[in-house]
């Protein structure tokens, strides 16, 4: 079992539409990062989260510490929004990574 | 302020040769860390720096490593390259390392024939 579990794997929406993504750990962790990850590679650090929440612009991250479990949600989705976003945890000695949810959003 | 910078940007090499990767932070960030990136495996972690020392290493063979100069930019070195390292190679730099906010470079894109 990986240490660091996202779902879905894959999401399709409507422009417009409520988007989330799940993020469950098993390690102890100093911090958790959400990732977005365009076609060519380059990777955009969205939140860093050691409690509570955050928000920035239509994105919104939450994180339970005691549940092991953080979750990404973008409001009003829009085509741009479409990439693969990564959930990633931060430990004292690396960063441990999930496989990545690719996010296709349709006009 | 400029953004990390990795050179070069696109490399093709054969087995058994060996190859360097550049990586040059923002300015005033003094720690830099390597992940590996496949279809495979996914994002996995390969080494953190900070003002010249090693801080932590992921689980990786010898034949990856690396090294971090005075003005901060960090270079990493694949030796007897073998297919499996076809991979892009991203670094990160922070101002402190840990857990800190981390600003990604555009990777360099290695393949190995």
């Amino acid at each position: 079992k990986n240490e660091v579990e996202q779902s879905p794997q894959n999401l399709t929406a409507q422009e417009g539409e409520f988007i989330t993504i799940n993020c469950s750990y098993s390690v102890g962790i100093s911090a958790l990062h959400w990732l977005q990850q365009h076609p060519g590679g380059g990777i955009v650090s969205l939140f860093m989260l050691s409690s509570g929440k955050k928000k920035h612009g239509r994105l919104i991250a939450t994180i339970n510490i005691q549940e092991k479990h953080s979750s990404l949600h973008i409001t009003a989705s829009h085509p741009r929004d479409s990439a693969v976003y990564i959930c990633a945890v931060r430990n004292n000695n690396d960063m441990r990574f999930g496989a990545g949810t690719r996010l296709t959003v349709k006009p | 302020k400029a953004g990390v910078t990795q050179t070069p940007r696109y490399l093709i090499k054969t087995r058994g040769q060996q190859v360097t990767l550049s990586c040059s932070p923002i300015s005033g960030h003094r720690s830099v860390s390597w992940y590996q990136q496949t279809p495979g495996q996914g994002l996995q972690f390969l080494f953190e720096y900070f003002s010249e020392t090693q801080r932590n290493k992921g689980n990786f063979p010898g034949r990856f490593s690396g090294r971090q100069f005075s003005n901060s930019r960090s270079e990493m070195n694949v030796s007897t390259l073998e297919l499996g390292d076809s991979a892009l190679y991203l670094c990160a730099s922070s101002w402190s390392g840990g857990a800190v906010e981390q600003f990604f470079g555009p990777g360099t894109r290695l393949t190995v024939l």
